[in-house]
């Protein structure tokens, strides 16, 4: 089992719709969760960082976490074209310190 | 601010030869990566340095070597590169071990 596992995609939406992007981790005591955005032949980028259970909102962007389930997802509201890109999740493993990066998901908003 | 620096942005190697790849960043991080990026893959951890003089290995080190030269700089040598190292190479830093990294633009290598 990897340790951050992500939906496979490719995602694609319609313009103005909801993505729901999903990650799923084995290490129980993770401490912190990101979210990065790749566009395609760029680096990535940070776009959400979340500590504690709940929801976290930014801008049309929220987190959800629930370290019960291990799972953290990212919600993109009224998604845009220039939300198209490959979108990782990331979990800061407490015990070594570094975070390890799931395979990402592609999504494609369509005008 | 550069952010994180690095160079070259494409090289192209004959299997056997050798190169290092150079990082440098200008936020005053404590803690600097290497990753590197197969196609239609995430980011594989391949050394990192939580803090000046200190180096560890990541997921994928063999065939590797790296060196934090000073705080602002890290880089990751190939001593004898194989067609399998072909592969985007990314540097981050972070203030702080694993908190939020910054990525450079990346190195695109390929070994023929």
């Amino acid at each position: 089992q990897k340790e951050v596992e992500q939906n496979s995609g490719p995602l694609s939406v319609p313009e103005g719709a909801i993505a729901s992007l999903n990650c799923t981790y084995s290490d129980r005591v993770s401490q912190s969760f990101f979210w990065y955005r790749q566009y395609s032949g760029k680096s990535p980028e940070l776009i959400m960082s979340i500590y504690s259970n709940g929801d976290k909102e930014d801008g049309r962007f929220t987190a959800q976490l629930n370290k019960a389930s291990q799972y953290v997802s990212l919600l993109i509201r009224d998604s845009q074209p220039s939300d198209s890109a490959t979108y990782l999740c990331a979990v800061k493993n407490t015990n070594a310190g570094k975070s390890t990066f799931g395979d990402g998901t592609t999504l494609t908003v369509k005008p | 601010n550069a952010g994180v620096t690095q160079t070259p942005k494409f090289q192209v190697l004959k299997t056997g030869q050798s190169m290092t790849l150079q990082c440098a960043q200008d936020m005053n991080h404590n803690s600097m990566y290497w990753y590197r990026q197969d196609p239609g893959m995430g980011l594989r951890l391949i050394y990192y340095s939580a803090s000046e003089g200190t180096t560890d290995k990541g997921e994928v080190p063999n065939g590797y070597n790296v060196s934090r030269l000073n705080k602002r700089e890290f880089s990751l040598r190939l001593e004898s590169a194989a067609p399998s190292q072909t592969s985007v190479y990314f540097c981050a830093s972070s203030e702080g071990w694993g908190l939020k990294q910054y990525f450079g633009p990346g190195t695109r290598l390929t070994v023929t």
